[in-house]
């Protein structure tokens, strides 16, 4: 069962857009929520986070918007960059101890078309 | 500072053989977790260590484990191979055991035939 979704394998934008990437989630017990940007060959690097007690988190051209009682979270990226295309994964982890670590979607391949 | 090291890189080895994989933190982090990621699966937890304790552990069998040592340079360790163990494995490090904002090592792409 999968309890973090990532419904989107690939999303294609054009450079200047913005790119938004969604993640659904089962566990209501989530209380934080990260999402996480991985390049071939590399391991996945923290892009930006939030808390449960939060709609809404910015950080440059990411912001991250927490929907709890539709339990939807998206990042939002503006303006999209070259650099951007990578895979993304959404996190979530639970303050109750996190007995299965961070639970994670399964990626979005998120491509940037100049 | 150096980041997350994982050795090998790579490794081929064939079904029922065991496998020792390396993992070496960020200086200071003594928190380390580690994960399989696989293209159906996505990552999925293994487990997570904190001075030299397993703190949590994923949904995998005994087949896998861990530990972890005082310089928190930590191993895990594969045993009985199977083809579906065929995977990337990623060590993360972490200041405290909080498993918030991880940082990854590259990976080690274990391939079982």
């Amino acid at each position: 069962d999968q309890q973090v979704k990532q419904n989107s394998p690939s999303l294609s934008v054009q450079e200047g857009r913005i790119s938004i990437l969604n993640c659904d989630y089962t566990n209501s017990m989530f209380d934080y929520f990260l999402w996480y940007k991985k390049y071939p060959a590399e391991g996945p690097t923290f892009l930006i986070s939030i808390s449960s007690i939060k709609d809404k988190n910015e950080d440059g051209r990411f912001t991250v918007f927490l929907n709890k009682s539709a339990k939807h979270l998206s990042l939002h990226i503006v303006p999209s960059q070259p650099g951007d295309s990578a895979v993304y994964f959404c996190a979530a982890r639970y303050s109750g101890g996190g007995a299965d670590g961070l639970t994670f979607g399964k990626g979005t391949h998120l491509i940037i078309q100049p | 500072k150096a980041g997350v090291t994982q050795t090998p890189r790579y490794l081929i080895k064939t079904r029922g053989q065991q496998v020792t994989l390396s993992c070496s933190p960020i200086s200071g982090h003594r928190s380390v977790s580690w994960y399989q990621q696989t293209p159906g699966q996505g990552l999925q937890f293994l487990f997570e260590y904190f001075s030299e304790t397993q703190r949590n552990k994923g949904n995998f069998p005994g087949r896998f484990s861990g530990r972890q040592f005082s310089n928190s340079r930590s191993e895990m360790n594969v045993s009985t191979l199977e083809l579906g163990d065929s995977a990337l494995y990623l060590c993360a490090s972490s200041l405290v055991a909080t498993n918030e904002k991880l940082f990854f090592g590259s990976g080690t792409q274990l391939s079982v035939l």
